[in-house]
């Protein structure tokens, strides 16, 4: 069974810097995906960014990058000039295809990030 | 439409009460999801529906009954729900099947299901 661990429980740092959150995956499958998911106080859990494993490359959406390394299995989020509006909690997710086709994904337990004014 | 919309947004119910949860895509999708979410944890995965059928049940009880009516609508019906069953209940959708890239879920707002 794939797991995915986020060792960070708490992180606070203040606006503009930049803060990294990471994650570490157990997995014996060679083709997958990671997400890294924003879920402010509304609730909501929003797609930040997301990483093909069999792409080298780290991807990149505006302020989030990552920092994949598949051969240690770990998939650090970087946010760059931080902002309020990026208070949440972020968690950390893997997903490969079921037999049944369905895509399940598996998350971690999850960082809670405050940015200070 | 690129939403996952749930109702209602909150629900209060007894134990001995019946009601049901809403979720509604329309981008397509033809996988559909059920997770529970506890507070300052995790989403749990309870229940996929794969083109209508279902495809995954993670040991849910089964005062938990899921339903699928067609391909953009996804009902989770409640019957004799216990007070630790108090907890957010989310819906996602995503692109499904083999061969097809994922792209992660679209995750609705959710429902924040008390029961009393």
């Amino acid at each position: 069974a794939q797991t995915v661990t986020q060792s960070q429980p708490e992180m606070s740092v203040q606006e503009a810097e930049t803060v990294t959150l990471s994650c570490t995956y157990d997995t014996s499958e060679n083709n997958y995906y990671l997400f890294w998911y924003k879920q402010p106080p509304s609730r909501q859990m929003i797609l930040v960014i997301r990483q093909e494993a069999y792409k080298q490359q780290n991807a990149t959406e505006n302020r989030f990058s990552v920092n994949f390394q598949k051969a240690a299995k770990s998939f650090s989020l970087k946010i760059s000039d931080s902002q309020l509006g990026d208070t949440a909690m972020y968690f950390c997710a893997f997903m490969k295809s079921t037999i049944q086709g369905a895509q399940k994904l598996v998350f971690g337990q999850g960082t809670r990030l405050t940015i200070n004014p | 439409d690129t939403e996952v919309t749930q109702t209602p947004k909150h629900l209060v119910m007894g134990m001995t009460n019946k009601k049901s949860l809403k979720c509604e895509q329309h981008m397509g999708h033809r996988a559909m999801y059920w997770y529970k979410q506890k507070a300052k944890k995790p989403p749990e995965l309870m229940f996929v529906y794969s083109y209508e059928k279902l495809s995954i049940n993670e040991s849910v009880p089964s005062r938990f009954s899921p339903e699928c009516p067609n391909s953009s609508l996804l009902n989770l019906h409640l019957h004799a729900l216990q007070p630790e069953d108090s907890a957010l209940y989310l819906c996602a959708s995503s692109q499904g099947p083999i061969g097809t890239a994922p792209y992660g879920y679209t995750f609705g707002s959710g429902t924040r299901l008390t029961v009393v």
